[in-house]
């Protein structure tokens, strides 16, 4: 019965890389969201995604950020050519159908990004 | 824009008395609010929740009382105990629309003395 699912959990870039970030939600769990939480801040929403779809992407930066939820496999949050700005915690969530879920998301233990 | 605001990003409390956390809202369509708790380098982790037809839900120690008229809500934890030091997010979201977002305040850290 394992939770959420992100690894790695901390990961190393130079600036110009590219980081990929990847959470498998809990089983049974078909919605997933992307939050980043930058130093001294709290959880900023980025994107939720159902299986294969993007639901609600407005807090994506427009450039160099993107994210998938595959049919099958993790969904993954991809950072193109990575800045130092990019440094910070990012964490998935998921929750089950959402009348049974009453919004309570359940995080995994989060990604942390250093851009060098 | 912050929708979720708490205004204290810190707190201190002695053992064994209340502590209290407050969190503001913005966006009178909230309909749905909860509290979460967060280690350093976990992610965080559920506490309790209310919907706006209530305003006090009780779950052991912990109480979220609401105030609608003054868009606020608090999280009470009595007694206080040392394993409750976290980083406690407000968080608030409308479960009428088509899907479930939700804004998360900026977090008070907690520290209970022993």
């Amino acid at each position: 019965n394992a939770g959420v699912m992100q690894n790695p959990r901390h990961l190393v870039r130079r600036r110009g890389q590219e980081a990929r970030l990847r959470c498998s939600p809990m089983k049974g769990h078909s919605h997933v969201y992307w939050y980043r939480q930058l130093p001294e801040e709290g959880l900023k929403f980025m994107v939720y995604l159902q299986k294969e779809n993007i639901i609600d992407e407005s807090g994506m930066p427009k450039e160099r950020f993107s994210a998938e939820f595959p049919k099958e496999g993790p969904s993954i949050l991809r950072i193109q050519q990575v800045v130092r700005g990019d440094s910070a915690a990012y964490f998935c969530a998921s929750s089950p159908w959402r009348e049974l879920a009453k919004n309570i998301q359940y995080f995994g233990a989060g990604t942390r990004l250093s851009v060098l | 824009d912050q929708q979720v605001k708490q205004n204290s990003p810190s707190l201190s409390v002695q053992e064994g008395r209340i502590s209290i956390l407050n969190c503001d809202y913005t966006n009178s369509m909230f309909d749905y609010f909860l509290w979460y708790k967060k280690y350093p380098a976990e992610g965080p982790t559920f506490l309790i929740s209310i919907s706006s037809i209530k305003d006090k839900n009780e779950d052991g120690r912990f109480t979220v009382f609401l105030n609608k008229s003054a868009k606020h809500l608090s999280l009470h934890i009595v007694p206080s105990q040392p394993g409750d030091s976290a980083v406690y997010f407000c968080a608030a979201s409308l479960l009428k629309t088509s899907y479930d977002k939700v804004i998360f305040g900026p977090g008070t850290s907690l520290s209970v003395i022993p």
